[in-house]
């Protein structure tokens, strides 16, 4: 079975700070992950995803995550947010070929000015 | 024009009522999810369609009961409401896979009174 484990509930970071969220996943066979942001009041949109190749996965609005497969971890980075970033980002896990994806339970990045 | 519409946006209804929820995608989808969202923000998955076949249910009641007349649309009929269905309801769809991009509709904030 698979699962995903997202380490922070929040996070607060100020303007112009660095922030990193962090997922963790746990799979008996080959994964497709992914981040999904939501805004509030609104469905999620994609981040990123990690199908295969480069570990290093770029995404929108600055955003960055690394997939290690030996520490399974998917982390997500930005060198530096916006007050605009502040939201619910969710990390997700799929497996090859399925139909269905397992999000963690999200985490709330809140940037303060 | 909207990707992936939900009608209504809002739902408020009377224990035991029955109710449902629309959604359209107009991206040529092959794929289409729903998903619910409870208080705490956790995202789960209820149903997958491909091509208008059921692919996942994931030990929801009965009393929940998609239809996918077409590929373009897969509508959510809840029976007899209790008070735990209250959620944010997601639409989602896919071109196929799940490991195709998801996208989401704006969700349906179902309260039961």
């Amino acid at each position: 079975a698979q699962s995903v484990t997202q380490l922070d509930s929040q996070v607060p970071v100020f303007e112009e700070a660095p922030v990193e969220l962090r997922c963790n996943y746990s799979s008996s066979v080959s994964v497709y992950l992914f981040w999904y942001v939501q805004y509030p009041n609104q469905g999620l949109q994609l981040l990123l995803k990690y199908l295969s190749g480069s570990t290093l996965v770029k995404g929108i609005n600055g955003f960055e995550a690394e997939f290690n497969k030996s520490q399974t971890s998917f982390h997500l980075r930005k060198p530096s947010v916006h007050i605009s970033d502040t939201a619910e980002y969710f990390c997700a896990v799929s497996n090859t070929g399925g139909f269905k994806t397992i999000f963690g339970a999200g985490t709330r990045l809140f940037v303060k000015a | 024009d909207t990707a992936v519409s939900q009608t209504p946006k809002y739902l408020v209804t009377q224990m035991g009522n029955d109710k449902s929820i629309k959604c359209e995608q107009n991206l040529g989808h092959d794929t289409m999810y729903w998903y619910k969202q409870d208080s705490k923000k956790f995202l789960k998955i209820m149903f997958s369609y491909n091509n208008k076949e059921l692919i996942i249910n994931e030990t929801v009641p009965n009393r929940f009961s998609p239809k996918s007349p077409d590929k373009a649309h897969l509508n959510l009929h809840i029976n007899s409401l209790e008070l735990g269905d209250s959620a944010v309801y997601f639409c989602a769809s896919s071109q196929e896979r799940a490991t195709d991009t998801q996208y989401f509709g704006p969700g349906t904030r179902l309260t039961v009174l």
